[in-house]
């Protein structure tokens, strides 16, 4: 198994333009999230999905758009990016936690995103 | 709402010795999980353990242990015989019952030789 993969590693935007962030797991996990790692921030949720077909809103969802047309992949697009989007991003992966509460998360190795 | 605190920004440990990584939470939720990840520099997050609210016993994983004082709404990661390898920043988290996992700020560990 491959895991959480992500692509691309790096990114380097300029402001006002879009592009998409992709995920995919190949451990046929129901839950996927997206996060997004600042300096002494920890780990904030932007948004995740229990399903395909199923999206909902995390901590900081705003100007961040997903979907989830396949078990497999969730792609997060940045509609309009700015400069207080510089992060990096993590995409993971986990079992119906309901099945079994003590299922680790699986996080993908990130993308480091700049935006100027 | 959810919330983990992490009070300890750094924190030193010689190696070989113990150390103790703090972590309080707040949840109204009756039934909820906390787990603790490692991020080396290198930059990937590596599980390490698991507790649940109804966990009767404190968890443990090798040389990992999870103090967990409900009461206290406490969950202290505890690192035994510390190793150059621990030398990441730990970041502690919680799942309530809408299944999201929130995350506290982190505290660097630093093992010194």
């Amino acid at each position: 198994n491959a895991g959480v993969t992500q692509t691309p590693k790096f990114q380097v935007l300029k402001t006002g333009q879009s592009m998409t962030l992709q995920c995919a797991q190949d451990m046929n996990h129901e839950y996927m999230s997206w996060y997004r790692q600042d300096p002494g921030m920890g780990l904030r949720l932007i948004h995740y999905s229990v399903g395909a077909g199923i999206t909902d809103q995390g901590e900081v969802p705003n100007g961040y758009n997903v979907s989830r047309s396949t078990t497999e992949d969730f792609p997060l697009r940045l509609l309009s990016a700015a400069p207080s989007q510089t992060s990096v991003y993590f995409c993971a992966s986990r079992s119906r936690p309901q099945l079994v509460p003590s299922n680790e998360q699986f996080f993908g190795p990130g993308t480091r995103l700049t935006v100027l | 709402a959810q919330k983990i605190t992490q009070t300890q920004p750094g924190m030193f440990v010689q190696e070989k010795e113990a150390v103790t990584l703090d972590c309080t939470y707040d949840t109204s939720d009756p039934s909820y999980g906390l787990f603790w990840y490692k991020q080396p520099s290198s930059g990937e997050m590596i599980f390490l353990i698991y507790q649940g609210s109804y966990d009767q016993q404190n968890a443990t994983e090798g040389r990992y242990s999870l103090n967990f004082q409900k009461a206290r709404k406490s969950a202290n990661l505890v690192i035994s015989a510390s190793q150059l390898g621990d030398s990441a920043m730990y970041f502690c988290a919680m799942r309530g019952s809408n299944y999201k996992l929130t995350f506290g700020k982190g505290t660097l560990l630093t093992v010194n030789p």
